[in-house]
Parts: C-alpha cells; sequence; structure tokens
C-alpha cells in the first residue's frame, strides 16, 4: 500500500535559518512520482516540485533544495535563509505512474511558521 | 482562465441540504481530480476524470457523493442529504496528459463547506 508520513507536524524557526521538511513514503511499485506542494493561508496547493523515481540528483532551486534518497525512501525539503513568506503547510505527496491518471497520496503535513 | 477555478469558494449549509460545488480546469487539461481536506490533515482522493470519462472514484465516501464533468471541461461535485462529517474543504485539481508538465496537478483555492 502506499503511504507519505510527514513526522513532524509544526515547526517554527527565525527569519534566516534553515529550516529541513522531513517526507517518508512507501509503495510497492519500483516507478513513481513523489511531489511537494505549498499551502499558504489562501488555501491554494501551489506545486513545488516533481521527482521521477528514476532520478536520485539532488535539486536546488533558490533558496530550496530537495534530498532525495530511494535507499531510505525518503525526499526531505530544505529551506535555507527562511523568511516570514515561507510561512505555511508543506506537503509531500506520492503517485504511482502507471496507475490511473497519477491520484496523489498526501502526507499530513507540516505547518512551518517563520517568525521575523 | 489561468488556473483552476472554484465556486463557491464558502458554502454553509443545513444538514439534509443538498449542494452542487463547481470546478473550472485549466483550459486544455484532459484530467480532472477531486480531493477532499479535513482541517488539518492532508487531501485525501475523492475521484478522477479523463475527459468526460470517470476512471476511478474509490474515494467518494458514500452513495450520497456524485460527480460529473458532461462535456470534458467544468466538473461539478454534488453531495446529497450532507451531513456533519462531511465539513471539509472540497479541492479540484487539473492535469495535462501530455507535455513537461504532464501529470502535475494544478490546484484551485477549494470550497469550505460547512454543514451545521
Amino acid at each position: 500500500a502506499q503511504k507519505v508520513t510527514q513526522a513532524q507536524t509544526e515547526i517554527s524557526v527565525v527569519e534566516k535559518e534553515d529550516v529541513t521538511l522531513d517526507c517518508v513514503y512507501e509503495t510497492r511499485d519500483t516507478t513513481y512520482y513523489l511531489f511537494w506542494y505549498k499551502q499558504p493561508p489562501s488555501g491554494e496547493l501551489v506545486f513545488l516540485i516533481r521527482r521521477n523515481s528514476f532520478d536520485e540528483q539532488n535539486e536546488i532551486s533558490g533558496r530550496y533544495s530537495w534530498n532525495f534518497q530511494k535507499s531510505t525512501s525518503s525526499f526531505n525539503f530544505t529551506i535555507t535563509a527562511s523568511q516570514v513568506v515561507d510561512s505555511a503547510v508543506y506537503f509531500c505527496a506520492l503517485s504511482e505512474a502507471y496507475n490511473q491518471g497519477g491520484k496523489l497520496i498526501f502526507g499530513q503535513g507540516t505547518e512551518l511558521s517563520v517568525k521575523p | 482562465g489561468a488556473g483552476v477555478s472554484q465556486s463557491p469558494r464558502y458554502k454553509v449549509a443545513k444538514r439534509g441540504q443538498d449542494v452542487a460545488l463547481r470546478c473550472d480546469p485549466i483550459s486544455g487539461h484532459v484530467s480532472l481530480f477531486w480531493y477532499q481536506q479535513a482541517l488539518g490533515q492532508g487531501p485525501e482522493f475523492l475521484t478522477y476524470f479523463q475527459n468526460e470519462a470517470q476512471l476511478d472514484k474509490s474515494g467518494l465516501p458514500s452513495d450520497r457523493f456524485f460527480a460529473e464533468r458532461p462535456e470534458g471541461s467544468v466538473s461539478t461535485l454534488k453531495i446529497q442529504r450532507t451531513q456533519q462529517e462531511d465539513s471539509a474543504v472540497y479541492l479540484c485539481a487539473s492535469s495535462p496528459r501530455t507535455g513537461l508538465a504532464k501529470n502535475i496537478q494544478y490546484f484551485g483555492a477549494g470550497t469550505r463547506l460547512s454543514v451545521l
């Protein structure tokens, strides 16, 4: 069965600190996608990144970076030099590549609060 | 439109009332998904359409929930005889089936349903 676990329910940091959000997943498939979404107070889920199971290269986009490790079934997300605008709930999600349409299985989310 | 549009943004219903929630996906997106998000939880899959065909409705919690997409564009999620446990945010997402953004789901802002 597919499952995504985000063990950190809430994280609070002070602006400019680095913060890592953890994500651990379970799937029996060898081909799958992993995602991170951001949900600000407005409620809309904003797509951040998609990785496929064959690509274990880490990725950096500005202050954001992602560490995908298949050996530990983890896909962690790091924000460097956090800013107040980063405050939101962050969701990690999994979809199996060949299922119908690629429905997403979400974790419970991590609420990040960045204080000035 | 530029993004996924959902209406209404907020809906208050009396227990037993029927409600209809509308989703207008990104133009040209073949796939459309509905998710239910309870307070403090991650979104949970309800149903999936490819064009007008409903290919997966395994997440619909009961036969009171019904979704349609008759012309392969706008979709409506209908809940009959609403109950308090139906109170949640209902999120709609669409995705293309081809191109670089294939299988990336783009979400609307959601409809917050409160059943009194």
